[in-house]
């Protein structure tokens, strides 16, 4: 059975602290995922990654970055955090290049911000 | 002072009545759609999945139907139970990213 794991399932952090949020997957996935859920807005791409050491910007890439230095971890960082960013945080993995596969989430981090 | 916040599609039904739930797209450009089913505090599961060369898929209780004429896919359910609900997503895929729709709450009646 396919697993995504997110290290935290809740997490209070203050402003201006660095954020560290964890993701393993055990699938051999080559994509690798992160998005925030937000009422009303749906799942938004922040960062994603289709290999080691790859990134690439989603739609809201700002006031994060991302870390993939193994193929089944890819982290997410938040460099400065913000009272904004306390969100629902997903991370997902999905084969590369193969079109008729789902993604494949965890099931998040409740990330709070003070 | 008042605050106005989003709010998602509500749908509620009877237990054993069949559900549908709608989702419209934009872009032609994906040939790909996904449907999944995000229970309270949990990540989204996967529930079915469609290629845009087909017009409909079955899956145990549930059915995809896409119609690309007018850009429309629907997730019916058939027999709803109480675990059926939760919020309900399309998503279409462009690339390798995934588009996603804002969800529509289902919500079962005993």
């Amino acid at each position: 059975d396919v697993k995504v794991t997110q290290s935290s399932r809740y997490l209070v952090k203050r402003t201006g602290e660095k954020v560290f949020l964890e993701c393993v997957q055990d699938m051999d996935h080559e994509n690798m995922f992160w998005y925030r859920q937000d009422p009303g807005l749906g799942l938004r791409l922040i960062y994603f990654s289709y290999d080691v050491k790859m990134k690439e910007k989603g739609d809201i890439p700002e006031g994060y970055s991302v870390s993939r230095e193994k193929k089944e971890r890819f982290s997410l960082i938040l460099e400065s955090a913000s009272t904004n960013q306390t969100s629902m945080y997903l991370c997902a993995s999905g084969p590369y290049r193969v079109s008729n596969q789902p993604q494949h989430f965890g099931d998040g981090t409740r990330l709070s911000i003070l | 002072g008042e605050s106005v916040g989003l709010h998602l599609p509500t749908l509620s039904v009877q237990e054993g009545d069949n559900s549908i739930i709608n989702c419209a797209y934009s872009n032609s450009a994906s040939d790909y759609f996904i449907w999944y089913k995000q229970e309270s505090g949990k990540g989204p599961q996967f529930i079915i999945d469609i290629r845009s060369n087909m017009d409909k898929r079955q899956g145990q209780r549930v059915t995809v139907l896409l119609n690309k004429t007018v850009k429309h896919l629907s997730l019916q359910i058939a027999a709803t139970q109480p675990g059926d609900s939760a919020v309900y997503f399309c998503a279409g895929l462009y690339g390798n990213k995934l588009v996603f729709g804002a969800g529509t709450i289902l919500r079962v009646k005993s």
